[in-house]
């Protein structure tokens, strides 16, 4: 079966440290597609990154940056010099041979000044 | 209006109202889909249209019933709903309802209270 996990359920640390959310899938399949959204406090979500199965290069993009390993089904986020506009919930979604979205429960970012 | 919006923002309504969301999205794309979010629990997919076609319905109480009249708007009419159907209702579009190739975007959401 599909399955995303984000055991991280909330994370907390103060402004300009380094954070790590972690993303574990569970999939059969030997095609598919990871992304990452956030969520701000306004509800929309926004997405961040797609990645698929047969690409493992990290990828960067300014403060943010992903790492994706097949060999431990991860695909971790890390924000680097966390700012407090940061905060948010992030979730990590896996797409299925169905092309649907398999979501994580979520994790709660907070980035105290 | 740029990206995808949704009307309204927020909604309380009794169990024996009807009401309906709506969702516009900008972007040309030919899929559209709406999702639910509870508290504490991960997103749920309701219903996917693709080229005005309902393609996917998840199981979702008679009670919530999606119309998509062309490829931008998608609409989500409520009757009779129950205290626990309160959540955030966001609706998404992609470019084709291969979501899970191409990326979802999303509006802000309507913030349901069922009273």
């Amino acid at each position: 079966a599909q399955k995303v996990t984000q055991a991280q359920t909330e994370i907390s640390v103060v402004e300009k440290e380094d954070v790590t959310l972690d993303c574990v899938y569970e999939t059969r399949d030997t095609t598919y597609y990871l992304f990452w959204y956030k969520q701000p406090p306004s509800g929309e979500l926004v997405f961040l990154i797609r990645r698929n199965s047969f690409d493992e290069q990290n990828e960067i993009s300014g403060r943010y940056s992903w790492n994706f390993q097949k060999s431990t089904s991860s695909f971790n986020f890390t924000i680097t010099a966390s700012q407090v506009v940061d905060s948010a919930v992030y979730f990590c979604a896996l797409s299925d041979s169905n092309y649907q979205l398999i979501w994580g429960a979520g994790t709660k970012l907070i980035i105290k000044p | 209006e740029t990206g995808v919006t949704q009307t309204p923002r927020h909604l309380v309504m009794g169990m024996t109202n009807k009401k309906s969301l709506k969702c516009e999205q900008h972007l040309g794309h030919n899929a559209m889909y709406w999702y639910k979010q509870s508290a504490k629990k991960p997103l749920e997919l309701m219903f996917v249209y693709s080229l005005e076609e309902r393609v996917e319905n998840n199981s979702v109480p008679s009670r919530f019933s999606p119309e998509c009249p062309n490829s931008s708007h998608l609409f989500l009419h409520l009757h009779t709903l129950q205290p626990e159907d309160s959540a955030l209702y966001l609706c998404a579009s992609s470019q084709d309802r291969r979501g899970g190739t191409y990326e979802q975007y999303f509006g802000p959401g309507t913030r349901l209270t069922v009273t």
